[in-house]
């Protein structure tokens, strides 16, 4: 099975403006969440989509947001990018396994630079 | 809200020794599910092991294996025969059980290294 795969891998973006990341999540996963990972504040979480619709949302401004597509695979966008935007950005798919538990798998993650 | 602590920012253990990293944790569920999730320097996270709350038989993987003590809200992360490739940042996490939602609580994470 294919893993979670996001794209771009790297992207330098300049203070004002707007970038767009992409998942694709495990085959028949169809939950996938996004987290932001930098230095100072580690791992947090920013929203999680199933089934297109987001269904959990962390503590971020509006100008983070995301969505699903019908296959699953999810964007998300920061607008007006500040410097702080800086961050490695995880992709996360999930499934409830036979067994009754949960698996969580990690994309390779996307670096963000703003400049 | 549920947090997760880390207390050691860094850990240390020679080749083929053994090696405890610890983690607490605070939730008021009683259903949930904890992680230890490898980071290596090309950053990809990686699941190592998982346990759910409700199993009261700690969680083995090969080398990997859990002590989860529920009632004190602790989940320690053993590896055993260390190699050069543990050498990695590690994340505690906790799911909860509750609902739906797949959200992950992390911890602030310990970075591991592996010593000859």
């Amino acid at each position: 099975k294919a893993g979670v795969t996001q794209t771009p891998r790297y992207l330098i973006k300049t203070r004002g403006q707007q970038v767009t990341l992409s998942c694709s999540p495990i085959s028949g996963h169809r939950s996938v969440s996004w987290y932001q990972q930098t230095p100072g504040q580690g791992l947090q979480f920013l929203f999680e989509y199933f089934s297109e619709t987001q269904r959990n949302k962390g503590n971020f401004p509006g100008r983070f947001s995301g969505r699903q597509f019908s296959n699953s695979r999810s964007e998300m966008n920061v607008s007006t990018l500040e410097l702080g935007d800086s961050a490695l950005y995880l992709c996360a798919s999930s499934a409830r396994t036979s067994g009754g538990s949960y698996e969580q798998y990690f994309g390779p993650g996307t670096r963000l630079t703003v400049t | 809200a549920q947090t997760v602590t880390q207390s050691q920012p860094e850990m240390s253990v020679q080749e083929a020794e053994t090696v405890t990293l610890s983690c607490t944790y605070d939730t008021s569920e009683s259903d949930y599910y904890l992680f230890w999730y490898k980071q290596p320097p090309s950053r990809q996270m990686i699941l190592v092991i998982r346990q759910e709350a409700y199993k009261q038989q700690n969680a083995t993987e090969n080398r990997f294996s859990v002590n989860f003590q529920k009632a004190a809200k602790s989940f320690s992360l053993k590896i055993s025969d260390s190699q050069l490739g543990d050498a990695a940042m590690y994340f505690c996490a906790y799911r909860s059980g509750t609902g739906t939602a797949s959200k992950l609580t992390f911890g602030t994470g310990t970075r591991l290294q592996v010593t000859l």
